[in-house]
């Protein structure tokens, strides 16, 4: 069974600074992942996702992500962080050739400094 | 279009009791899936529902159940509640064509409180 490791519970950046976000997944295949982040009472969305071609994946408000098979992992990234961005970030796994049910990591809050 | 809708956004009930919560997926999309997040487990899948039948289960209790009307609006239904059941309960749906992906578009949950 897939499962998905995030190692940081909480992460603190200055507005301005960049932001990496750590995602592990452990897959036998090649997953199919996404990035989701879900504001105070908001349902969750998508980021971006990955299932095959470039590596470098470019999701919406400015987000980008990185599939590295080597180091079975997906890390999410963007070069200058906003006060907006200011959420719980979910790093997901799903298999192909099913219904692509995601499995959820335990998720990453982000606080963003003035 | 209009988005996921789930009512109704809070709700409190007592051990024992039993509480049906509804989703309206977005116009058009057939499949409606449950997540149940809390702190201690995370978001974890509950079921989907493609016209009117379950396609998948998650590792629930069979105190967990739903169903899919033929307007494809859903339901769960969690019957003697328990403490632990107390979460935010999303709702997600997608025109949930077969064996390919379909973007997921979520509500913006039922938070449960169980006392």
């Amino acid at each position: 069974a897939q499962s998905v490791t995030q190692p940081d519970i909480h992460i603190t950046v200055s507005e301005g600074a960049s932001l990496e976000l750590r995602c592990n997944y452990s897959y036998g295949a090649t997953p199919y992942l996404f990035w989701y982040v879900q504001s105070p009472g908001q349902g969750l969305q998508l980021l971006l996702k990955y299932f095959s071609g470039d590596t470098l994946v470019q999701g919406i408000k400015g987000f980008e992500a990185e599939f590295k098979r080597s180091q079975s992992s997906f890390n999410l990234r963007k070069p200058s962080v906003h006060w907006s961005d200011a959420a719980e970030y979910f790093c997901a796994v799903a298999t192909s050739g099913g219904s692509y049910i995601p499995t959820f990591g335990r998720g990453t809050s982000l606080i963003v400094h003035p | 279009k209009a988005g996921v809708t789930q009512t109704p956004r809070y709700l409190i009930k007592t051990r024992g009791q039993q509480v049906t919560l509804s989703c309206s997926p977005i116009s058009g999309h057939r499949s409606v899936s449950w997540y149940q997040q809390t702190p201690g487990q995370g978001l974890q899948f509950l079921f989907e529902y493609f016209s009117e039948t379950q396609r998948n289960k998650g590792n629930f209790p069979g105190r967990f159940s739903g169903r899919q009307f033929s307007n494809s609006r859903s339901e769960m239904n969690v019957s003697t509640l328990e403490l632990g059941d107390s979460a935010l309960y999303l709702c997600a749906s997608s025109s949930g064509q077969g064996g390919t992906y379909n973007e997921q578009f979520f509500g913006p949950g039922t938070r449960l409180t169980v006392l």
